[in-house]
């Protein structure tokens, strides 16, 4: 059975704030990681899809970094806002099919 | 461009009723994913749909079950209720295109209470 965690499980942080969360996940057969952000009541929103180990992306205030070798994948939020507050889910992709999910981490940014 | 959308958004029964839950793909979208997220845990995969077959399914009984219609539409169907079906069920589509990798877009999800 694959096993995804995320740590950790929930973070408040003070606006301006920068944070940092793990996800570690199966270090054999990597296809690729997803990295979503999901507000309250809307749709998870897709933030990265990362496939090579030493990857790098950055979206904004928002990057990740993945080492498939050791099984694991960092997210960066530099200067945290309220508006970040958000549960970030990272999932291991099973090649092209499913997505095997962490429980997630929950961020509060306060203003 | 439309995004992915499901039907209903809240939904009640009682156990060992059937529900039907609907999902309208992103366009240009040939893909269908279910997914369960019960309390406290992370989406959980149900089956994936393409081109109007079950391609993929995880670790739930037959009495979830899927159809994926020619417009990619989808259906999730649940027989036989239990109290543990209470969940947010989320949709998501993709496409299936060499080179491409899996991004799957999701719904707003299906919030179901077993009574």
């Amino acid at each position: 059975i694959l096993n995804v965690e995320q740590s950790p499980q929930s973070l408040h942080v003070q606006e301006g704030d920068s944070t940092n969360f793990t996800c570690s996940f199966p270090s054999s057969n990597f296809y690729a990681l997803h990295w979503y952000r999901w507000e309250t009541a809307k749709s998870p929103e897709a933030l990265f899809v990362m496939t090579l180990n030493g990857d790098e992306k950055k979206k904004g205030r928002i990057s990740a970094t993945l080492n498939t070798k050791e099984g694991y994948s960092y997210l960066y939020i530099k200067g945290s806002q309220p508006e970040d507050s958000a549960t970030y889910l990272c999932a291991f992709d099973q090649a092209g099919t499913a997505l095997i999910f962490g429980k997630g981490t929950t961020l509060s940014v306060s203003s | 461009e439309t995004g992915v959308t499901q039907s209903p958004t809240h939904l009640i029964k009682t156990r060992g009723q059937q529900v039907t839950l609907r999902c309208s793909s992103q366009s240009g979208h040939n893909t269908v994913s279910w997914y369960q997220q019960a309390l406290g845990q992370g989406p959980q995969f149900i089956f994936q749909y393409y081109r109007e077959e079950e391609n993929g399914r995880g670790n739930f009984p037959p009495r979830f079950s899927g159809l994926q219609f020619p417009n990619y539409s989808s259906e999730l169907n649940v027989n036989a209720l239990e109290l543990d079906d209470s969940a947010l069920y989320l949709c998501a589509s993709s496409t299936r295109t060499s080179g491409i990798y899996n991004e799957q877009f999701f719904g707003p999800g299906t919030r179901l209470t077993v009574l």
